[in-house]
């Protein structure tokens, strides 16, 4: 079991260009989820998703975008990179709701650390 | 709206000290989460523990222990005996319209031998 993985670990990255940055987990974990985490602060939520093909909005989704196909991967796009990106991307992973209200613990990927110069 | 704080930006103990890292929430949610999370110098996020707010009781792992107080809105971590390798910072997070999370800015421990 791989977990949570993330690639890559290290960007750098133009004002203005984009990427794709990548998770995947090997849990059948139907929750995922994007955190970004600006140094010295605690993690933001920027987009999660509760099973393929179902995305929403978190605390602080401007300049992203993300698509759900498979249980598997959830990937989040940059778009027009900005100096205001640069931090570190978390994803992570849970357990569907076993009952209204359950709420599981989430696996975390190593982080991908984007630099936007 | 629901809000995390963790008044001690960063704590200093010598090893073997005993030591208490504080949360405090707000929420309007009659059920929820708490969780601590450990991020090690290496960057990692590693699960410690998940509280449900209709369970009150104390929790104690090794030389972990955490007290939750509803009535204080407080979920405070101590670690019994500290160690080098506690030196990281830790997270108390809240969970809030289902599984989404709001974390706290986080405490950032130092255990100096």
């Amino acid at each position: 079991n791989a977990g949570v993985t993330q690639t890559p670990k290290f960007r750098i990255l133009k004002i203005g260009q984009s990427m794709t940055l990548q998770c995947t987990q090997d849990m059948n974990h139907n929750y995922m989820y994007w955190y970004r985490q600006d140094p010295g602060m605690g993690l933001k939520l920027i987009y999660y998703s509760v099973g393929a093909g179902i995305t929403d909005k978190g605390e602080v989704p401007n300049g992203y975008n993300v698509s759900r196909s498979t249980t598997e991967d959830f990937p989040l796009r940059l778009e027009l990179a900005a100096p205001s990106q640069t931090s570190v991307y978390f994803c992570a992973s849970s357990y569907s709701l076993l009952r209204a209200g359950e709420v599981d613990e989430q696996y975390f990927g190593p982080g991908t650390r984007l630099t936007v110069t | 709206a629901q809000k995390v704080t963790q008044a001690q930006t960063e704590i200093s103990v010598v090893e073997k000290e005993d030591v208490t890292l504080d949360c405090v929430y707000e929420t309007r949610d009659t059920t929820y989460y708490l969780f601590w999370y450990k991020q090690p110098p290496s960057g990692e996020l590693v699960f410690l523990i998940r509280r449900n707010s209709f369970d009150e009781q104390n929790e104690i792992s090794g030389r972990y222990s955490w007290n939750f107080q509803k009535s204080t809105s407080s979920f405070n971590f101590t670690i019994t005996a500290s160690q080098v390798v506690d030196s990281a910072v830790y997270f108390c997070a809240l969970s809030y319209q289902g599984g989404k999370l709001i974390f706290g800015q986080g405490t950032e421990l130092s255990v100096k031998p």
